[in-house]
């Protein structure tokens, strides 16, 4: 059973850079859309983007244009890690980041994609 | 960005009840539609894809329903651990936005 774990700092200070991993276990980190998605604290979801990891298109991303400048994902195959990097952090970034796989299915000629597994979600506050 | 609306945003109901949440998109998403479900300090959950298909596990007093711009998740038989926020997905195009949540509480 695939299982995905967040990791990193959980504090860190206004206009650095906030650095996470997602690892993932009992599965395979090939094939699928790797998903970062971030709730602040009493609100809800917000999608920040995926990487991509198969074949010729390997390490595709698609980031939230609202947050595109400032985020960059990657894949570390060998360690069946992908990673989250944020830069310039402000308070208005303090939330629990989560990791998810991006699966995709066909279902009467069509594409559909969805999260079908998540990680328990790590907290990250920014502050000095 | 497509901008998704839920209401309600919060309701009651009792065990046994049959509770329904609706989801609209600001432009057609054809089927594109996922619901996830969130229990008070846990991570979502997927319950519903492509706006009718059933996660593998979850139990089938769950279902979806909708095509277009309006959607609809429904619980039969409501049970106490249905307690939860519920979210919709649209997944048509990037960035793949959420709708605010629905908070369901037991009566």
């Amino acid at each position: 059973q695939v299982q995905l774990q967040e990791s990193g700092p959980g504090l860190v200070k206004p206009s650095e850079t906030l650095s996470l991993t997602c690892t993932v276990s009992g599965g395979s980190i090939s094939s699928y859309y790797w998903t970062w998605i971030r709730q602040p604290p009493g609100k809800g979801l917000e999608w920040i983007g995926y990487i991509y990891n198969s074949g010729t298109y390997s390490g595709t991303t698609n980031y939230n244009p609202s947050l595109k400048s400032r985020v960059t994902m990657s894949l570390d195959t060998s360690k069946k890690q992908f990673s989250l990097k944020l830069s310039s952090v402000t308070a208005a970034d303090t939330a629990v980041y989560y990791c998810a796989r991006r699966v995709v299915v066909v279902i009467a000629n069509s594409y559909y994609y969805y999260m079908d597994v998540w990680g328990k979600g790590t907290t990250v506050t920014v502050s000095s | 960005d497509i901008h998704m609306t839920q209401s309600p945003s919060s309701r009651s109901a009792s065990v046994g009840d049959r509770v329904t949440i609706t989801c609209r998109a600001s432009q057609s998403i054809s089927r594109q539609l996922n619901w996830y479900q969130q229990k008070p300090g846990k991570a979502p959950k997927l319950l519903i894809y492509a706006a009718s298909s059933l996660q593998s596990g979850v139990p089938s007093r769950f279902s979806g329903s909708g095509s277009g711009t309006e959607f609809t998740l429904t619980i039969n038989s409501l049970q106490p651990e249905d307690l939860a926020t519920y979210y919709c997905q649209q997944s048509y195009s990037p960035p793949n936005t959420f709708g605010q949540g629905t908070r369901l509480e037991i009566k």
